[in-house]
């Protein structure tokens, strides 16, 4: 089993709908984080959490909202969907060592709006 | 503004060498890391630079040089698994990820 699980995988959805992303995680990190991955960019940081009580803004979080559940769990929700956010999602947690800083991603969510 | 500039694509033969540059301007700098992204997969962690020079690891070695601002991976004796996209990324002051858009690398037989 993966490390770092994204559910659902795969998601169509409509203009103006409300999405929920999970991610849950068994490495024990503290840090949580929310990308997205657009064609011909770089990875933007949405989101990222340091542990349960600290939730941070990053490059691009307007249009979405966060939800850190547990020390495993973090969700990303888009309120009400518009095309543009149509991207390849990732989470990633990493331990918080700056000597490394390794980020450990999961699979991937990808969402189409329509 | 920070920025993170590497090749968007680069085309090289089974069983050769390639070297994939990146140039960086950040605010600040806490290491330089590079990811190994095969398509529709998550990215991988390869390596990290924070003082100048080489680091090697099996086929793939990583440089940098903090006053050029430039980085680059090497990857020996190319294998057809090696065609993905490399991501270059820099934490910066803030100890954030600031990441290049990706070089994809097209292994030809």
């Amino acid at each position: 089993d993966a490390d770092v699980t994204q559910t659902p995988r795969n998601r169509i959805t409509k203009t103006g709908k409300r999405i929920m992303l999970e991610c849950s995680q068994t490495k024990g990190h503290d840090r949580m984080y929310w990308y997205r991955q657009d064609p011909g960019l770089g990875l933007r940081l949405i989101y990222y959490s340091f542990d349960v009580k600290d939730i941070n803004k990053g490059e691009i979080s307007d249009g979405y909202s966060v939800s850190r559940q547990a020390q495993a769990k973090f969700s990303l929700s888009l309120e009400s969907a518009i095309p543009n956010q149509t991207a390849l999602y990732f989470c990633a947690t990493s331990d918080g060592r700056v000597d490394t800083g390794e980020l450990f991603f999961g699979e991937g969510s990808r969402l189409t709006v329509l | 503004g920070q920025n993170i500039d590497q090749p968007t694509e680069m085309t090289a033969t089974e069983g050769a060498i390639v070297q994939i540059n990146c140039t960086y301007q950040t605010s600040g700098f806490n290491g330089l890391f590079w990811y190994q992204q095969h398509a529709g997969e998550a990215p991988t962690f390869l390596s990290y630079n924070v003082l100048d020079g080489l680091e090697e690891k099996g086929r793939f070695s990583s440089f940098l040089s903090r006053s050029k601002g430039y980085s680059y991976l090497l990857l020996k004796e190319l294998q057809m698994k090696d065609s993905a996209s490399y991501l270059c990324a820099v934490m910066d002051s803030n100890y954030q990820l600031i990441w290049g858009a990706g070089t994809k690398l097209i292994i030809k037989p």
